[in-house]
């Protein structure tokens, strides 16, 4: 079954190092999605990206986020300059046929 | 806006009892309703799915859902809890007909007793 592959699975940077989290959608699917849940709390939208740019966006998704399709495959998401409260797990997701399937998911812990 | 509402953040059953893991939503618009699944350290993995389709929907693992537009709800069931049943379970809402966001309930950890 075709899925969603986020590298890395775990991450851990000091605070101010910029960090990015690579993603590998599904590859028919067009439609891509950050996600981000910090430990213990609900999971929370940060961006969608069709088509070479950003659709929605959250309030979460300020100047330090941003995402980029650099390839035919690979989604990424950057955090320029990490904060303590950036940590959380983050999960990479693509739409096909209206339902959304998710990566197992990356663990960014700031130090 | 859309939104959803899981009622209990922990519910605890026996094993072999019912499951019932309730969830109302809000959309002005008609909703495509999902419940995921998330075991412990891993990833959000779909159970089930409303796309305006049947009202009744099954999805793995023996779970099913009933979409009430009367009641707003869609609450997920299952007849007998397993012990491998234990995780979190997420309610979630989108617009319908397209690629539009997801957004999730806060969740219910469900535990199974033995």
């Amino acid at each position: 079954e075709p899925e969603v592959t986020q590298t890395p699975s775990h991450q851990v940077t000091q605070m101010g190092q910029e960090v990015i989290l690579r993603c590998v959608p599904i590859s028919n699917h067009l439609y891509f999605y950050w996600y981000r849940q910090i430990l213990g709390q609900k999971v929370e939208f940060l961006v969608s990206f069709y088509n070479n740019e950003i659709s929605e966006k959250s309030e979460i998704f300020d100047d330090q986020f941003s995402v980029e399709r650099p390839d035919g495959s690979n989604f990424t998401l950057k955090i320029r300059s990490t904060k303590l409260e950036d940590s959380a797990m983050y999960f990479c997701a693509s739409n096909g046929a209206n339902v959304l399937t998710f990566g197992a998911g990356s663990r960014l812990t700031v130090l | 806006a859309q939104s959803v509402t899981q009622l209990g953040s922990h519910v605890s059953v026996s094993e072999g009892a019912l499951v019932l893991l309730r969830c109302n939503y809000s959309s002005s618009v008609p909703p495509y309703l999902f419940w995921y699944v998330q075991y412990p350290n891993q990833g959000l993995q779909l159970l089930l799915k409303y796309t305006s389709a049947a009202t009744l929907v099954k999805g793995i693992n023996g779970f099913e859902a009933e979409f009430k537009k009367s009641e707003t709800s869609f609450h997920l069931t299952k007849p007998s809890a397993h012990m491998s049943d234990a995780a979190e379970y997420f309610c979630a809402v989108s617009f319908s007909g397209g690629y539009q966001k997801v957004t999730f309930g806060i969740g219910t950890k469900l535990q199974v007793i033995p």
